[in-house]
């Protein structure tokens, strides 16, 4: 029972454009959402979060969108770069029941910028 | 920065042998915790530690055994490996004490080949 769902494995964009990655969730108890980016040899480092009182969280080129009703969210890169390349992990968490203080993963998207 | 550290970076082991992977946390976090990543499947938990005398199941402990030495260390063992525990293996720490308690924080992860 995949809870995250992150449904396009890769995703290659142009320099200067925009990348937008997307996360579905089934468990309607989760309540933070969080994306992690990874380059290969290195372990995944956290990059932006949201909680479901908000719907939208911006931090420089990076934006993270979240809406409720359909259980989706979705990061936004502009302009990309060729360092932004690397797996991105959509990961959520609930503040209570089973999934309390634990976070479940998506599958990744690989993300290639061209130059 | 090496706040999460994990040894050894790589292992190769034959199947039957038992291997301990070890995490060490300069972070000062209360909480720990093992995932293996898959291809296509994204990080696993496999065991997690809210505080040393706390120890509980992932969603694929099944093959595993941890240890809470100290709030900064935490290890996980392979009691006798098989093939099908060939993965990338990362250790993640997250701080209870902070408002989001949710953001976790990962070691640079250590490669496992059980032939």
């Amino acid at each position: 029972d995949q809870q995250v769902k992150q449904n396009s494995p890769s995703l290659s964009v142009q320099e200067g454009r925009i990348s937008i990655l997307n996360c579905d969730y089934t468990n309607s108890m989760f309540d933070y959402f969080l994306w992690y980016k990874k380059y290969p040899a290195e372990g995944p480092t956290f990059l932006i979060s949201i909680s479901s009182i908000k719907d939208k969280n911006e931090d420089g080129r990076f934006t993270v969108f979240l809406n409720k009703s359909a259980k989706h969210l979705s990061l936004h890169i502009v302009p990309s770069q060729p360092g932004d390349s690397a797996v991105y992990f959509c990961a959520a968490s609930a503040a209570g029941g089973t999934s309390y203080g634990k976070l479940t993963f998506g599958q990744g998207t690989i993300l290639t910028v061209h130059p | 920065d090496a706040d999460v550290t994990q040894t050894p970076r790589n292992r190769i082991t034959k199947t039957g042998k038992r291997i301990m992977l070890e995490c060490s946390q300069t972070k000062g976090h209360d909480r720990m915790y093992w995932y293996r990543q898959d291809p296509g499947l994204g990080l696993r938990l496999i065991y997690y530690s809210f505080d040393v005398k706390d120890i509980n199941k992932g969603e694929i402990s099944d093959g595993y055994s941890v240890s809470r030495q100290a709030q900064a260390k935490f290890s996980l063992s392979l009691e006798s490996a098989i093939p099908n525990q060939t993965a990338l293996y990362f250790c993640a720490t997250s701080d209870s004490s902070r408002e989001v308690t949710d953001t976790q924080y990962f070691g640079p992860g250590t490669r496992l080949t059980v032939l």
